[in-house]
């Protein structure tokens, strides 16, 4: 079964309005959890990587301030979209895993209206 | 910095025969992991097969098998008896171990279409 859960699966929300992901380590403890943002018929780029209990790690390019992580416990890390607008649109999706292969969740769709 | 070439954006297979997709990997580190991700349309990444850098053995996971050469650093992916459910993207990605367990994240190449021919 799903060792990484990330709800919800679809999200359709309107410019200008935020909006939050979860993603949760069904069995396991995650210090780390690590999300990627996928455009259509493209490769999984890493945004950041959550660390629990300390601030998020963000790769070049991605501003800290539209993409909110919080990983506030070891079994959950939020991603928020703030301030959504069209062009945010795009396939979320979270990892979790220690030194094993990393297990995803099933990923976010993001529309913004 | 590591590097994951996939050159083949596109495959197509008769059913129960074999395929073989490419990878080609960069990296200065000298431990590292490789894997392949299966992703169907409905979006969830599905982990097929790992191999370290220092196994002897190519790796082997009921269908799938891994091509590890190292010296060409290749790691391809050889799915035997291809099914229908096999049409999918499919991943190739690499992590970087030399610093041991403080870094997990891993680096995809842009992927292999695979279409399954009846």
């Amino acid at each position: 079964g799903a060792v990484v859960s990330q709800h919800p699966s679809r999200v359709i929300c309107k410019s200008g309005t935020s909006v939050k992901i979860e993603c949760r380590s069904l069995d396991f403890q995650a210090t780390t959890m690590f999300w990627y943002r996928q455009f259509p018929k493209q490769s999984l780029m890493l945004m950041a990587t959550s660390n629990e209990g300390s601030k998020a790690t963000y790769e070049q390019g991605v501003e800290k301030d539209k993409f909110l992580i919080n990983h506030a416990s070891l079994t959950l890390s939020t991603l928020t979209v703030t301030s959504a607008h069209p062009e945010d649109s795009s396939f979320y999706i979270c990892s979790a895993g220690g030194f094993s292969p990393l297990h995803f969740g099933n990923g976010t769709r993001l529309t913004v209206t | 910095a590591q590097k994951i070439t996939q050159t083949q954006p596109g495959m197509f297979v008769q059913e129960k025969e074999a395929v073989t997709l490419d990878c080609t990997y960069d990296t200065s580190d000298q431990s590292y992991g490789l894997f392949w991700y299966k992703q169907p349309s409905s979006g969830e990444m599905i982990f097929l097969i790992y191999q370290g850098s220092y196994d002897e053995q190519n790796a082997t996971e009921g269908r799938y098998s891994l091509n590890f050469q190292k010296a060409r650093k290749s790691a391809n992916l050889v799915i035997s008896a291809s099914q229908l459910g096999d049409s999918a993207m499919y991943f190739c990605a690499m992590r970087g171990e030399d610093s041991g367990a403080g870094s997990y994240q891993l680096t995809f190449g842009k992927g292999t279409k695979l279409s399954v021919i009846p």
